[in-house]
Protein backbone atom coordinates (compact mmCIF):
# COMPACT_ATOMS: atom_id res chain seq x y z
CA UNK A 1 0.00 0.00 0.00
CA UNK A 2 1.53 3.20 -1.06
CA UNK A 3 1.39 6.69 0.86
CA UNK A 4 0.35 8.64 -1.68
CA UNK A 5 -2.52 7.72 -4.01
CA UNK A 6 -2.45 7.40 -7.51
CA UNK A 7 -5.33 5.87 -9.93
CA UNK A 8 -3.63 2.35 -11.30
CA UNK A 9 -4.73 3.82 -15.06
CA UNK A 10 -5.34 6.51 -17.25
CA UNK A 11 -5.55 6.28 -21.08
CA UNK A 12 -6.64 9.03 -24.03
CA UNK A 13 -6.58 9.55 -27.37
CA UNK A 14 -3.69 11.24 -28.93
CA UNK A 15 -3.94 14.97 -29.40
CA UNK A 16 -6.42 14.78 -25.99
CA UNK A 17 -5.14 16.28 -22.59
CA UNK A 18 -5.24 14.01 -19.71
CA UNK A 19 -4.70 14.71 -16.54
CA UNK A 20 -3.71 12.15 -13.35
CA UNK A 21 -4.19 12.90 -9.60
CA UNK A 22 -2.09 12.16 -6.13
CA UNK A 23 -3.64 12.20 -3.31
CA UNK A 24 -1.26 12.09 0.01
CA UNK A 25 -1.58 13.84 3.25
CA UNK A 26 -0.49 16.64 5.76
CA UNK A 27 2.78 15.57 6.46
CA UNK A 28 4.28 14.81 2.66
CA UNK A 29 2.41 16.94 0.11
CA UNK A 30 0.34 19.72 2.27
CA UNK A 31 4.13 20.59 3.68
CA UNK A 32 6.61 19.53 1.07
CA UNK A 33 6.53 19.39 -3.03
CA UNK A 34 5.80 17.07 -5.05
CA UNK A 35 7.39 15.69 -7.85
CA UNK A 36 6.43 13.42 -10.85
CA UNK A 37 8.98 10.73 -12.69
CA UNK A 38 7.82 8.89 -16.04
CA UNK A 39 8.77 5.65 -16.75
CA UNK A 40 9.24 4.09 -19.90
CA UNK A 41 9.53 0.15 -20.08
CA UNK A 42 12.94 -0.91 -19.30
CA UNK A 43 14.38 2.47 -18.88
CA UNK A 44 15.60 4.21 -16.42
CA UNK A 45 12.30 6.70 -14.65
CA UNK A 46 12.63 10.44 -15.88
CA UNK A 47 12.11 13.54 -13.78
CA UNK A 48 9.00 15.37 -15.10
CA UNK A 49 8.29 17.60 -12.64
CA UNK A 50 9.95 19.05 -9.74
CA UNK A 51 8.97 21.65 -6.79
CA UNK A 52 4.88 21.28 -8.00
CA UNK A 53 5.37 22.58 -11.33
CA UNK A 54 8.91 22.83 -12.34
CA UNK A 55 10.01 21.46 -15.80
CA UNK A 56 13.92 20.16 -15.75
CA UNK A 57 15.27 21.40 -19.13
CA UNK A 58 14.48 19.37 -21.91
CA UNK A 59 11.05 18.25 -21.07
CA UNK A 60 8.28 19.45 -23.32
CA UNK A 61 5.56 22.35 -22.21
CA UNK A 62 2.89 19.88 -22.39
CA UNK A 63 3.41 18.21 -19.13
CA UNK A 64 2.37 20.43 -16.21
CA UNK A 65 1.79 19.81 -12.78
CA UNK A 66 -0.03 21.94 -10.03
CA UNK A 67 -0.70 21.65 -5.87
CA UNK A 68 -3.62 22.16 -3.95
CA UNK A 69 -3.21 20.97 -0.52
CA UNK A 70 -2.96 17.60 0.06
CA UNK A 71 -3.54 16.54 -3.65
CA UNK A 72 -1.20 16.92 -7.10
CA UNK A 73 -2.22 16.54 -10.50
CA UNK A 74 0.00 15.80 -13.57
CA UNK A 75 -1.40 17.39 -17.07
CA UNK A 76 -0.28 16.07 -20.14
CA UNK A 77 -1.81 17.93 -23.17
CA UNK A 78 -1.84 17.22 -27.18
CA UNK A 79 -1.31 13.80 -25.81
CA UNK A 80 1.36 11.64 -28.25
CA UNK A 81 1.84 7.67 -28.64
CA UNK A 82 5.32 8.52 -26.94
CA UNK A 83 3.92 9.43 -23.56
CA UNK A 84 2.75 5.85 -23.09
CA UNK A 85 4.08 4.64 -19.72
CA UNK A 86 3.78 4.68 -15.93
CA UNK A 87 3.56 7.67 -14.02
CA UNK A 88 4.71 8.02 -10.63
CA UNK A 89 4.26 11.41 -8.11
CA UNK A 90 6.64 11.47 -4.98
CA UNK A 91 7.55 13.78 -2.27
CA UNK A 92 9.18 14.45 0.95
CA UNK A 93 6.90 12.60 3.96
CA UNK A 94 7.64 14.28 7.13
CA UNK A 95 8.42 11.14 9.03
CA UNK A 96 12.26 11.79 7.28
CA UNK A 97 11.02 9.57 4.68
CA UNK A 98 10.04 9.86 0.53
CA UNK A 99 7.08 8.75 -0.71
CA UNK A 100 5.82 7.45 -3.82
CA UNK A 101 2.64 6.62 -5.06
CA UNK A 102 1.74 3.32 -6.50
CA UNK A 103 2.11 4.57 -10.38
CA UNK A 104 -0.30 5.27 -12.73
CA UNK A 105 -0.34 3.46 -16.86
CA UNK A 106 -0.85 5.98 -19.36
CA UNK A 107 -2.84 3.82 -22.12
CA UNK A 108 -2.61 6.34 -25.61
CA UNK A 109 -5.49 4.51 -27.19
CA UNK B 1 26.56 15.15 -18.50
CA UNK B 2 26.19 13.47 -15.61
CA UNK B 3 25.97 9.66 -15.76
CA UNK B 4 25.05 6.67 -13.23
CA UNK B 5 26.04 3.11 -13.37
CA UNK B 6 25.17 0.04 -10.94
CA UNK B 7 27.19 -2.67 -10.63
CA UNK B 8 27.33 -5.68 -8.56
CA UNK B 9 26.02 -9.70 -8.37
CA UNK B 10 22.60 -9.63 -10.15
CA UNK B 11 21.76 -13.37 -8.07
CA UNK B 12 21.96 -13.09 -4.00
CA UNK B 13 21.43 -15.93 -1.71
CA UNK B 14 18.72 -15.76 1.12
CA UNK B 15 19.94 -14.35 4.25
CA UNK B 16 22.61 -12.75 2.51
CA UNK B 17 24.03 -9.61 1.93
CA UNK B 18 22.86 -7.77 -1.10
CA UNK B 19 26.15 -5.11 -2.20
CA UNK B 20 25.88 -2.60 -5.30
CA UNK B 21 27.89 0.30 -6.22
CA UNK B 22 27.25 3.45 -8.10
CA UNK B 23 29.70 4.85 -9.99
CA UNK B 24 29.59 8.45 -11.09
CA UNK B 25 31.01 10.45 -14.01
CA UNK B 26 30.45 13.29 -15.51
CA UNK B 27 30.56 15.29 -12.22
CA UNK B 28 31.99 15.47 -8.62
CA UNK B 29 30.18 13.31 -5.90
CA UNK B 30 31.58 15.41 -3.26
CA UNK B 31 29.41 18.53 -3.63
CA UNK B 32 27.40 19.83 -0.42
CA UNK B 33 24.81 20.22 -3.07
CA UNK B 34 23.65 16.63 -3.73
CA UNK B 35 22.82 13.84 -1.69
CA UNK B 36 22.94 10.40 -3.26
CA UNK B 37 20.65 7.60 -3.29
CA UNK B 38 19.08 4.14 -3.83
CA UNK B 39 15.89 3.22 -5.14
CA UNK B 40 14.19 0.12 -5.78
CA UNK B 41 11.43 -1.58 -7.97
CA UNK B 42 10.00 -5.27 -7.13
CA UNK B 43 8.59 -7.27 -10.36
CA UNK B 44 5.39 -5.90 -11.06
CA UNK B 45 5.45 -3.16 -8.25
CA UNK B 46 6.11 0.76 -7.67
CA UNK B 47 9.18 2.61 -6.97
CA UNK B 48 10.65 2.42 -2.83
CA UNK B 49 13.09 4.83 -2.02
CA UNK B 50 15.75 3.11 0.02
CA UNK B 51 18.26 5.80 1.47
CA UNK B 52 20.48 8.49 0.58
CA UNK B 53 23.59 9.88 1.64
CA UNK B 54 25.93 12.93 1.17
CA UNK B 55 29.52 13.23 0.36
CA UNK B 56 30.17 13.73 4.13
CA UNK B 57 28.66 10.51 4.62
CA UNK B 58 25.39 12.05 6.34
CA UNK B 59 22.53 9.68 5.87
CA UNK B 60 19.19 9.06 6.11
CA UNK B 61 17.34 5.78 4.89
CA UNK B 62 13.58 4.64 4.41
CA UNK B 63 12.35 3.91 8.34
CA UNK B 64 10.90 0.12 6.68
CA UNK B 65 14.12 -0.94 6.02
CA UNK B 66 16.67 1.22 8.14
CA UNK B 67 17.79 -1.82 10.05
CA UNK B 68 18.66 -3.65 7.03
CA UNK B 69 20.53 -0.82 5.10
CA UNK B 70 23.83 1.03 4.91
CA UNK B 71 24.62 3.65 2.10
CA UNK B 72 28.71 4.82 2.33
CA UNK B 73 30.72 6.75 -0.25
CA UNK B 74 34.13 6.56 -1.67
CA UNK B 75 34.72 10.26 -2.25
CA UNK B 76 38.61 8.40 -4.08
CA UNK B 77 36.42 6.96 -6.61
CA UNK B 78 33.52 8.81 -6.70
CA UNK B 79 31.51 5.97 -6.05
CA UNK B 80 29.11 5.31 -3.34
CA UNK B 81 27.52 1.75 -2.47
CA UNK B 82 24.53 -0.15 -0.71
CA UNK B 83 24.30 -2.97 1.78
CA UNK B 84 21.25 -4.81 2.48
CA UNK B 85 21.86 -7.25 5.03
CA UNK B 86 19.39 -10.29 5.43
CA UNK B 87 17.56 -10.59 2.02
CA UNK B 88 14.46 -12.53 1.46
CA UNK B 89 12.70 -12.83 -2.16
CA UNK B 90 11.29 -9.72 -1.36
CA UNK B 91 14.11 -7.75 -2.13
CA UNK B 92 14.31 -9.13 -5.73
CA UNK B 93 13.92 -5.67 -7.62
CA UNK B 94 15.77 -3.33 -10.11
CA UNK B 95 18.02 -1.26 -8.04
CA UNK B 96 18.40 2.22 -9.54
CA UNK B 97 21.19 4.78 -8.18
CA UNK B 98 20.43 8.50 -7.98
CA UNK B 99 21.46 12.11 -7.66
CA UNK B 100 19.13 13.53 -4.77
CA UNK B 101 18.16 17.19 -5.04
CA UNK B 102 16.83 18.68 -1.83
CA UNK B 103 17.07 22.25 -0.14
CA UNK B 104 14.11 24.23 1.27
CA UNK B 105 12.32 26.89 -1.07
CA UNK B 106 12.67 30.21 -0.23
CA UNK B 107 9.57 32.06 -0.79
CA UNK B 108 6.85 28.96 0.61
CA UNK B 109 9.39 27.19 3.39
CA UNK B 110 8.28 24.33 1.43
CA UNK B 111 10.97 21.01 1.46
CA UNK B 112 12.03 19.98 -1.96
CA UNK B 113 13.66 16.62 -2.56
CA UNK B 114 13.77 14.82 -5.78
CA UNK B 115 16.58 12.40 -8.48
CA UNK B 116 17.39 14.18 -11.42
CA UNK B 117 19.85 12.16 -12.21
CA UNK B 118 19.29 8.23 -12.39
CA UNK B 119 21.33 4.95 -13.06
CA UNK B 120 19.89 2.33 -15.74
CA UNK B 121 19.07 0.38 -12.80
CA UNK B 122 20.64 -3.65 -12.49
CA UNK B 123 18.35 -6.21 -11.31
CA UNK B 124 19.06 -8.54 -8.22
CA UNK B 125 17.37 -11.62 -7.87
CA UNK B 126 17.13 -13.12 -4.45
CA UNK B 127 17.32 -17.03 -4.75
CA UNK B 128 19.23 -19.76 -3.59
Amino acid sequence: QSVLTQPPSASGTPGQRVTISCSGSSSNIGSNTVNWYQHLPGTAPKLLIYSNNQRPSGVPDRFSGSKSGTSASLAISGLQSEDEADYYCAAWDDSLNVVFGGGTKLTVL
Amino acid sequence: QLQLQESGPGLVKPSETLSLTCTVSGGSISSSSYYWGWIRQPPGKGLEWIGSIQYSGSTYYNASLKSRVTISVDRSKNQFSLKLSSVTAADTAVYYCVRHNEGYEILTGYYTCYFDYWGQGTLVTVSS
